[in-house]
């Protein structure tokens, strides 16, 4: 399995929290993103990163930050947390050198804001 | 904007039938589509990568096929199994300014019945 650590696995926050969820990994690749899945709409891309400080917008980026300081971290940050962002957060890594582009996920951040 | 769609309504079929899922998509031409199965719980795990030019892609009872005329792909898996069942996301990967973008439809559950 790919070197991929997300954490935590659960939190439950209150709504107008600050919440960070990290994402790390061993492999060295150099695409990282975040996603959310919620019932009926699949996984929708937050952001991504292809290198150290370079990272873009997805699908749903609004009320989400990120930041990657590091080739291994890629961290997800709620401002201030809202009930619509209670989700199941997955990241995901990406190589894309050479004909490799499969992505490698993470095994998920189930968080609850109430 | 970009737009995915796979059937959002589940598949449910006989063991030992052939399952065949669908993936559409507009507004963009990705040079590679990938598939991912999904279990309850889990991450997402890689399956197949098809390329633009290429018609057919086969691993093992997977095939996936790749028209990029009618912006489709179709994914079967033959003497399908009650294991297969799980959802299958489709991903066109198009590339943002040059980046991987990695971006998902929806998927489609499979059921394979005994």
């Amino acid at each position: 399995d790919a070197g991929i650590t997300q954490s935590p696995r659960h939190k439950v926050t209150e709504t107008g929290t600050p919440v960070t969820l990290r994402c790390h990994q061993t492999e060295n690749h150099r695409y990282m993103y975040w996603y959310r899945q919620d019932p009926g709409h699949g996984l929708r891309l937050i952001h991504y990163s292809y290198g150290v400080k370079d990272t873009d917008k997805g699908e749903v980026s609004d009320g989400y930050s990120v930041s990657r300081s590091k080739t291994e971290d890629f961290l997800l940050t709620l401002e201030s947390a809202t009930s619509s962002q209670t989700s199941v957060y997955f990241c995901a890594i990406s190589d894309s050198r050479g004909q490799n582009t499969e992505a490698f996920f993470g095994q998920g951040t189930r968080l609850t804001v109430v | 904007s970009q737009k995915i769609e796979q059937n959002s309504e589940a598949l449910n079929i006989q063991e030992g039938k052939t399952a065949t899922l669908t993936c559409n998509y507009t507004n963009y031409s990705p040079a590679y589509l990938q598939w991912y199965r999904q279990d309850p719980g889990r991450g997402p795990v890689f399956l197949l990568l098809i390329r633009e030019n290429e018609k057919e892609k086969r691993k093992e009872r997977l095939k996936v096929t790749f028209d990029t005329t009618l912006k489709q792909s179709l994914f079967h898996i033959t003497a399908s199994q009650p294991a297969d069942s799980a959802t299958y996301l489709c991903a066109p990967q198009g590339f943002s300014g040059g980046y991987n973008k990695l971006i998902f439809g929806a998927g489609t559950r499979l059921a394979v019945h005994p």
